[in-house]
């Protein structure tokens, strides 16, 4: 099974700075690598896809860069929307498994 | 308007079963790949089961040989069929659409299963 590792588990930061989290697989994912959003009491939310894709409807704030086993998302100015939780997510091996990481919240500092 | 609304959860003694729903609606759920996925109180996602291409369904280990995936495509509903359950089966739970493999681009608010004595 392929482990993804996020970090930091919690980053504090004020609105309208830059946000950078990390997300690294046990093994290569290729591509295949997704980003979620939740907040508290939602539902998650598909923000990016194949390692920088942005889903439909999604703000150009939101970026996703990396390759192989190590990845980003950055949020360029951070909006009082944007804190929540944010998981990657590997695809790579699918099916039999999707893996999720464990999660970064973004809080207000 | 693309939706999934899923039902049936509630309390349950361990060993119990239940079965829930995921009612989809302003899409073909038999035209993509349907999952399950579960959020323990206060710890991050798990993916549950998915199934596509008619009846092809897949298990995460944990829950193998107790949870069944089904779809009905006359009622364009997916359910999750949980016996056996157990304390550590406690979340809530989504159903996702996938249009392409792993990608889960549509989520229901989910539904709450307790296993508890």
């Amino acid at each position: 099974e392929i482990v993804m590792t996020q970090s930091p588990a919690t980053l504090s930061v004020s609105p309208g700075e830059r946000a950078t989290f990390s997300c690294r697989a046990s093994q290569s994912v290729n591509n295949y690598l997704a980003w979620y959003q939740q907040k508290p009491g939602q539902a998650p939310r598909l923000l990016i896809y194949g390692v920088s894709t942005r889903a439909t409807g999604i703000p150009a704030r939101f970026r996703g860069s990396g390759s192989g086993t190590d990845f980003t998302l950055t949020i360029s100015s951070l909006q009082s929307e944007d804190f929540a939780v944010y998981y990657c997510q590997q695809y790579n091996n699918w099916p039999p498994a999707l893996t999720f990481g464990g999660g970064t919240t973004v809080e207000i500092k | 308007e693309v939706q999934l609304v899923e039902s049936g959860g509630g309390l349950i003694q361990p060993g119990g079963s239940l079965r829930l729903s995921c009612a989809a609606s302003g899409f073909t759920a038999s035209s993509n790949y349907m999952n399950w996925v579960r959020q323990a109180p206060g710890k991050g996602l798990e993916w549950v089961s998915v199934t596509f291409s008619g009846d092809t369904t897949h298990y995460a280990d944990s829950v193998k040989g107790r949870f069944t995936i089904s779809r009905d495509t006359s009622k364009n509903t997916l359910y999750l069929q949980m016996n056996s359950l157990r304390v550590e089966d406690t979340a809530v739970y989504y159903c996702a659409r996938a249009p392409l493999p792993g990608i889960l681009d549509v989520w229901g608010p989910g539904t709450t299963v307790t296993v508890s004595s």
